[in-house]
């Protein structure tokens, strides 16, 4: 069973830059034609997709977001991690890793979440 | 582009049947059979419940059930239990922009 966990700062200020990581257990990140994601949820709000990593390292973001964000991998440690530059209050959410099918265009595999506040 | 529409709230009493609707346009949800469906319960990870329209994952409820038609998907709960009590959100793949939309979400309220 893949198990997905985020980490990083619970708070950060405006105008600095979001960093979170994802550490995937039991299933390789350069294996099986996954895409890799990262999807938040404003406090009290639906859900909104940021962009995912394909497992070759090709990248796909949300237009809205694109030019803040960015999502690597680092396949030796099997993790993924989400910069998103230049943030304000309205970044603050909980913000949840996730697996997505290649063929198939579900997220199958989700974190438990992480909130990040964004104030100084 | 905007995200699905879904009700805000639906209700049932025990054992009944309730249906959330998900509308979307012929772009994502009319385009293709890439819709799915996850719970959330407060303060926890979306669980996907439905992939493709109405395939569920190992070790989901049969009680749950999905279809389409044309731009909508529906989620049908059947023998509506405590447990079902939670948030309900659809979503579609797009094949350019947004790779993929969220529904506004639906709160399940057993009665």
């Amino acid at each position: 069973q893949v198990q997905l966990q985020e980490s990083g700062p619970g708070l950060v200020k405006p105008s600095q830059t979001l960093s979170l990581t994802c550490t995937v257990s039991s299933g390789s990140l350069s294996s099986g034609g996954y895409y890799w994601s990262w999807i938040r949820q404003h406090p009290g709000k639906g859900l909104e997709w940021i962009g995912y990593i394909y497992y070759r390292g090709s990248t796909y973001y949300n237009p809205s977001l694109n030019s803040r964000v960015n999502i690597s991998k680092d396949t030796s440690k099997n993790q993924f991690s989400l910069k998103l530059s230049s943030v304000t209050a309205a970044d603050t959410a909980v913000y949840y890793c996730a697996r997505r099918g290649g063929f198939s265009r579900e997220f199958d595999y989700w974190g438990q979440g992480t909130l990040v506040t964004v104030s100084s | 582009q905007s995200a699905l529409t879904q009700p805000a709230s639906v209700s049932g009493s025990p054992g009944q049947s309730i249906t959330i609707s998900c509308t979307g346009t012929s772009s994502d949800v009319g385009s293709h059979d890439f819709v799915s469906w996850y719970q959330q319960h407060p303060g926890k990870a979306p669980k996907l419940i439905i992939y493709e329209v109405n395939n569920r994952p190992s070790g989901v409820s049969n009680r749950f059930s999905g279809s389409k038609s044309d731009n909508t998907a529906s989620l049908t709960i059947s023998g509506l239990q405590a447990e079902d009590e939670a948030d309900y959100y659809c979503s579609s793949y797009i094949t350019s922009g947004v790779l993929t939309l969220f529904g506004t979400g639906t709160k399940v309220t057993v009665l």
